[in-house]
């Protein structure tokens, strides 16, 4: 079973919709992330969270909010869909015993979102 | 602030040929460096890291190493397969202030590979 698992894989939703995607993972990690994938923009950070109690928004936050169920969970809202959103979006894991700037960030398979 | 800036891509390369895809950044202080590859289909996996000046990161025949005097980390494999075709991303992590644990990441460089 895969470590880090995001649902749905694939949403088409129209403008003006809520929708939610969630992540969840088993590797135990506290900190989680999520990206979105733009062509030719690499991955730009929503947001973090370094533990359960710890939200933090990353460079393109507007548009968006998270929920820190539980440290294996994660989901992140679009409270008013538009078509700009329209992208790939990647939860991540990472966990701080690595050491500093060194730990590795362990992705899920991506949500595919359409926004008409 | 922190930035990563990858070559243009796309790159197509015939099996068994030489591959260089090139990575710069600009960073304070003294960051970690990344090369994670996306799969078609998957998402992202780190391939290879060097967390200081002069490392060599190295796995499945790919290398890169951390060349503070170029602000570079390029990756480089000595003979491509088909397998190899994938999207590639630089990135790097700083440990001072609020960048703490996050990646940068550069733009990523499409890979094909022909038999």
């Amino acid at each position: 079973d895969a470590d880090v698992t995001q649902t749905p894989r694939n949403r088409i939703t129209k403008t003006g919709k809520r929708i939610m995607l969630e992540c969840s993972q088993t590797k135990g990690h506290d900190r989680m992330y999520w990206y979105r994938q733009d062509p030719g923009l690499g991955l730009r950070l929503i947001y973090y969270s370094f533990d359960v109690k710890d939200i933090n928004k990353g460079e393109i936050s507007d548009g968006y909010s998270v929920s820190r169920q539980a440290q294996a969970k994660f989901s992140l809202s679009l409270e008013s869909a538009i078509p700009n959103q329209t992208a790939l979006y990647f939860c991540a894991t990472s966990d701080p015993g690595q050491g500093g700037s060194q730990e590795t960030q362990y992705f899920g398979p991506g949500t595919r979102l359409l926004v008409l | 602030g922190d930035s990563v800036t990858q070559m243009e891509g796309p790159v197509t390369l015939s099996e068994e040929a030489f591959l260089t895809i090139n990575c710069t950044y600009t960073a304070t202080g003294y960051p970690s460096l990344f090369w994670y590859v996306q799969y078609p289909g998957e998402g992202l996996q780190l391939l290879l890291k060097a967390t200081k000046a002069d490392d060599k990161g190295s796995n499945k025949g790919f290398e890169a190493t951390y060349r503070k005097e170029t602000t570079s980390f390029h990756l480089e494999k000595g003979s491509v397969q088909v397998s190899d075709s994938a999207v590639y991303f630089c990135a790097l992590s700083n440990a001072g202030g609020t960048s703490y644990g996050k990646l940068t990441f550069g733009q990523g460089t499409i890979l094909t590979v022909h038999p």
